[in-house]
C-alpha cells in the first residue's frame, strides 16, 4: 500500500535561518506532488506541485521554494525564514488512476521566532 | 477569484445525532469534490467523494449530497461519535489536469456527550 512521510513533526527555527522540509511517497510511481501551508484555524493554501522530477509550479510569491530531486521525494527549502513562515506545511500526493484524490502526510509544524 | 465556502465555521452536535456540514462552491466548471476531515494537529484524511454526474453517495456512516442547480454540497454524518469532532473541509476539482484542489475555510465539528 501507498504511504507519505513528511519530516520532522515540528521544528522551531530563528528568523533568517534556512529551511529543508522533506516528504517521500512509499508504493507508487510517478505521483503528482503537492506542499500546502495551513494557518492556525484557517484552510489549506497551495504552494507548489510538481507532475515529474524536477517540475516545480508555484501557485503563490513567496519566501519558499520547492525541488524533486528524485521520483517520490519532495523537498521545501527557504534561504532565510520570516516570521510569517510560521505554519503548519502539509505534502500530498495523487496517485497515476485517481488522481484526484490526494493524500497528506501528518505534516510538519514550524515556528518562526 | 471563484472559490469554495462553508457556510457554518462550527457546529455542535449532540453525540449520536446526525450532523450535516454544508458546503457552497461558485464555480460551475467544478466536476469533482471532495471532503476531508482533519483531527488537531495531523493532516486531512479523505472522507469521501462525488462526481458531478451524481447527486448522492454513500459511505460507511457518511452521506454526501450534490444540488449542482444551486451549487451545494453537503456531508451528513450519521450517529456522530466523539471521534468525529475534527475540522472537515470541502474540496473542489475544476477538471484541473494536475489534480490541483480548491479548499474550502472549514467546519470546525464538536461533539458533545
Amino acid at each position: 500500500s501507498q504511504t507519505i512521510h513528511q519530516w520532522p513533526a515540528t521544528l522551531v527555527q530563528p528568523v533568517g535561518s534556512p529551511l529543508s522540509l522533506e516528504c517521500t511517497v512509499e508504493g507508487t510511481s510517478n505521483p503528482n506532488l503537492y506542499w500546502y501551508r495551513q494557518a492556525a484555524g484557517r484552510g489549506l493554501q497551495l504552494l507548489f506541485y510538481s507532475v515529474g522530477i524536477g517540475q516545480i509550479s508555484s501557485e503563490v510569491p513567496q519566501n519558499l521554494s520547492a525541488s524533486r530531486p528524485q521520483d517520490r521525494q519532495f523537498i521545501l527549502s527557504s534561504k532565510k525564514l520570516l516570521l510569517s513562515d510560521s505554519g503548519f506545511y502539509l505534502c500530498a500526493w495523487t496517485g497515476t488512476v485517481a488522481k484526484n484524490i490526494q493524500y497528506f502526510g501528518a505534516g510538519t509544524r514550524l515556528s518562526v521566532l | 477569484g471563484e472559490s469554495v465556502g462553508l457556510h457554518l465555521p462550527t457546529l455542535s452536535v449532540q453525540e449520536g445525532d446526525n450532523s450535516i456540514i454544508n458546503c457552497a462552491y461558485s464555480n460551475s466548471a467544478s466536476d469533482y469534490f471532495i471532503w476531508y476531515k482533519q483531527e488537531s494537529g495531523k493532516g486531512p484524511q479523505f472522507i469521501i467523494d462525488i462526481r458531478s454526474n451524481m447527486d448522492k453517495r454513500q459511505g460507511q456512516r457518511v452521506t454526501v449530497l450534490l444540488n449542482k442547480t444551486v451549487k451545494h454540497l453537503s456531508l451528513q454524518i450519521a450517529a456522530t461519535q466523539p471521534g468525529d469532532s475534527a475540522v472537515y473541509f470541502c474540496a473542489e476539482n475544476n477538471g484541473d489536469s494536475w489534480g490541483k484542489l480548491q479548499f474550502g475555510a472549514g467546519t470546525q465539528v464538536v461533539v458533545t456527550p
